[in-house]
């Protein structure tokens, strides 16, 4: 069965502080996707980035980077100097393919991030 | 560029109530998914449709049915609303490769008394 686990529940830092949201994956498939979205106070859930099983390539995208290491099944995001739009819940996800063809999705149960100004 | 609509925002219900939560997305995706977001638990998916007319269970299916009589719809329905039924719901969309993302509507926050 698959696994996604947020061990962090809540991380607060100070504005400009960097962070890093842990993520660890449990699969059998050999072909998987992973996700990471953001849930801003708003609600609604922003997808922030897709990685496949098998490109480990890290990936910057301005202040956001990920590290995937499938050898220890983690899929890290790293928030460089932080700001207070950043404060949300995050979410990981596993995306395998269920019965029939659709795209099983399971989520970790997301880190909330404060960044205090 | 609406995406994801859902409707009603917010709802109170009394115990044994029933109602439907609509959702409708303007992208053309196949695929359609009803998560519930509970404190602590994350997302979990209740139903989801891989396409018009077809619907499936997901992980916590119990006390909702779905339907989904057109591409762009996916109505989700509670026919005898309990307490455990308060939550977020959230209704999303994706294309029909796995490796795709999901579009999310902004949720429905479900009050049971």
């Amino acid at each position: 069965a698959q696994k996604v686990t947020q061990a962090q529940t809540e991380i607060s830092v100070v504005e400009k502080e960097d962070v890093t949201l842990d993520c660890v994956y449990e699969t059998r498939d050999t072909t998987y996707y992973l996700f990471w979205y953001k849930q801003p106070p708003s609600g609604e859930l922003v997808f922030l980035i897709r990685r496949n099983s098998f490109d480990e390539q890290n990936e910057i995208s301005g202040r956001y980077s990920w590290n995937f290491q499938k050898s220890t099944s983690s899929f890290n995001f790293t928030i460089t100097a932080s700001q207070v739009v950043d404060s949300a819940v995050y979410f990981c996800a596993l995306s395998e393919a269920g019965s029939g063809g659709y795209q099983k999705v399971t989520f970790g149960t997301g880190t909330k991030l404060q960044v205090i100004p | 560029n609406a995406g994801v609509t859902q409707t009603p925002k917010f709802r109170v219900l009394k115990t044994g109530q029933s109602m439907t939560l609509l959702c409708a997305q303007d992208m053309n995706h196949e695929y359609m998914y009803w998560y519930r977001q509970d404190p602590g638990m994350g997302l979990r998916l209740i139903h989801y449709s891989v396409g018009e007319g077809t619907t499936a269970k997901g992980e916590v299916p119990d006390g909702y049915n779905v339907s989904r009589l057109k591409k762009q719809n996916f109505l989700l329905g509670l026919e005898s609303a309990a307490p455990s039924q308060t939550s977020v719901y959230f209704c999303a969309s994706s294309s029909s490769a796995r490796n795709t993302e999901a579009f999310f509507g902004q949720g429905t926050r479900l009050t049971v008394v």
